[in-house]
């Protein structure tokens, strides 16, 4: 079973930032939090991961509750081709895959 | 990060057959995984193919329905063996060096 818990929708206008929570209570002190994307039949798309360091790169913010037991992805400026299913998954190697969250922006 | 090719990206079959899927990486990577995504659903690993031993498979899933080939670091096969209607989803294999990325997928239909 997936060691994330994240809400099944969200939706966020479009320009605005997305805020995408996750919890992952069960977290060890060596797995990784990591994030990816899944755009409506396409492979999945990785977006970002730490370990317990906020990180960022050029698509999103990795924020990482200092208990690391939960996680929010940020898109700071959420545009229609972010609509996708996100999923968070803590692994040290193999992919877990939950049922993520489904995030909808509208114009 | 790395480039898979993944092929077929769809086919339709006929129940009883088989079908065998290919992903070529364009670098060696160390690690080569395979999932099923039945429609509607989130992606469910099938197993692990380790480079020249057999594959490692997850609950649920075994050797003789889906055999899986590994002869080298760049390449990986799935076959999908005796198909039944059930066996209708997206098969996606995934590589791993830096960071992981996946093929697009193969959309089996069993009819």
């Amino acid at each position: 079973d997936a060691k994330t818990t994240q809400p099944p929708s969200m939706d966020c206008a479009e320009g605005r930032a997305a805020n995408l929570p996750c919890n992952h209570s069960t977290i060890s002190g060596n797995e990784y939090v990591y994030w990816y994307r899944q755009i409506h039949s396409q492979g999945p798309q990785y977006i970002i991961h730490g370990l317990k360091n906020n990180e960022t790169n050029e698509m999103a913010s990795l924020i990482i509750t200092e208990d690391r037991k939960s996680s929010t992805l940020i898109l700071p400026h959420a545009t229609l081709r972010d609509t996708a299913v996100y999923y968070c998954i803590v692994t040290t190697d193999k992919l877990i895959f939950g049922t993520g969250t489904r995030l909808q922006v509208f114009p | 990060s790395a480039v898979i090719s993944q092929k077929p990206s769809r086919d339709i079959c006929q129940r009883g057959t088989s079908l065998t899927i290919q992903c070529q990486v364009d670098s060696q990577v160390t690690m080569m995984f395979w999932y099923r995504q039945q429609p509607g659903q989130s992606l469910t690993l099938i197993a692990t193919a380790n480079q020249g031993s057999e594959a490692t498979y997850e609950s649920g899933f075994v050797i003789d329905k889906f055999p899986i080939s590994r002869p080298n670091l760049t390449f990986s096969t799935l076959t999908v063996s005796n198909m039944s209607p059930e066996d209708s989803s997206i098969y996606l294999c995934q590589g791993s060096d830096t960071e992981a990325f996946f093929g697009q997928g193969t959309r089996l239909t069993v009819v």
